[in-house]
C-alpha cells in the first residue's frame, strides 16, 4: 500500500520568515496530493493540492512543489504569521480505490 | 465540495457498550466513505473504505468485527464501536469524495466524533 513520510515533525519559525515541510510517497501511480491545516479537535481543512500532471502550484503565500520522478512533495508557505501555527499533514491518494493517505504531521509554531 | 454532516461531535460512554456515529453526506450521493481515527497528537489513519452496499474493506489491523460499518443507502455510513474499551478512545472522522478512480475531485471531511469511554 502507500506510504507517506512527512518531515519535520515540529518547525519553529520567526513570524514573516518561510516555512517548508516535505513529503515523500511509496506508489508512483498516486495522482493526488493535498496539504491540510488542523486545529486541535476540528477537522482537517484543504490549504492547497496537487495533481500529478503539475509541477508546481500557487496561492496567495501558500505554494506547493511536486517532483513525481522523485516522489517528492513540498508546501512552502511565505511571510508565516502567528494565525498559520497549526499541525499540518501531507496526504497522497493511492492509485488503487481513492484511498487518501495521510503522512504524520507537522507541528507549525509561527513566534511573533 | 460536498456537504458531510458526522454526528454525534462528541459522546462518552461505558467500557464495554456500543456507540454508533453516522457520517451523512448532504448534496451528493456517495458510493464511498472512508473513516479514519486520530489519536492525540498522531495523524489520520484509515480504518475502513465504506462500500455502498456491499461490505466494507478493512485496512490491515482493523478488527472488522469490532468496527461494524454499515453503507446502506448512498447518503449514509455508519460506525459501530462495539464493546467499546478504553483503548479505543479516539477522534473519528469520515470522508467522502466525489471522484472516481484516478480523477482530480478532493475530499470532504465530517466534523469528526471525540469518543471518550470510560
Amino acid at each position: 500500500g502507500e506510504n507517506v513520510e512527512q518531515h519535520p515533525s515540529t518547525l519553529s519559525v520567526q513570524e514573516g520568515d518561510s516555512a517548508v515541510i516535505k513529503c515523500t510517497y511509496s506508489d508512483s501511480a498516486s495522482n493526488y496530493f493535498p496539504w491540510y491545516k488542523q486545529e486541535l479537535g476540528k477537522r482537517p481543512q484543504l490549504i492547497i493540492d496537487i495533481r500529478s500532471n503539475v509541477g508546481e502550484k500557487k496561492d496567495q503565500r501558500i505554494a506547493v512543489t511536486l517532483n513525481k520522478t522523485a516522489k517528492h512533495f513540498s508546501l512552502h508557505i511565505t511571510e508565516t504569521q502567528p494565525e498559520d501555527s497549526a499541525v499540518y499533514f501531507c496526504a497522497a491518494r493511492w492509485g488503487y480505490g481513492n484511498k487518501l493517505v495521510f503522512g504524520a504531521g507537522t507541528i507549525l509554531r509561527v513566534k511573533s | 465540495g460536498a456537504v458531510v454532516s458526522q454526528h454525534p461531535s462528541w459522546v462518552i460512554c461505558k467500557s464495554g457498550t456500543s456507540v454508533k456515529i453516522e457520517c451523512r453526506s448532504l448534496d451528493f450521493q456517495a458510493t464511498t466513505m472512508f473513516w479514519y481515527r486520530q489519536f492525540p497528537k498522531q495523524s489520520l489513519m484509515l480504518m475502513a473504505t465504506s462500500n455502498e452496499g456491499s461490505k466494507a474493506t478493512y485496512e490491515q489491523g482493523v478488527e472488522k468485527d469490532k468496527f461494524l460499518i454499515n453503507h446502506a443507502s448512498l447518503t449514509l455510513s455508519t460506525l459501530t464501536v462495539t464493546s467499546a474499551h478504553p483503548e479505543d478512545s479516539s477522534f473519528y472522522i469520515c470522508s467522502i469524495t466525489r471522484g472516481r478512480k484516478g480523477s482530480n475531485y478532493g475530499y470532504t471531511f465530517g466534523s469528526g466524533t471525540r469518543l471518550t469511554v470510560v
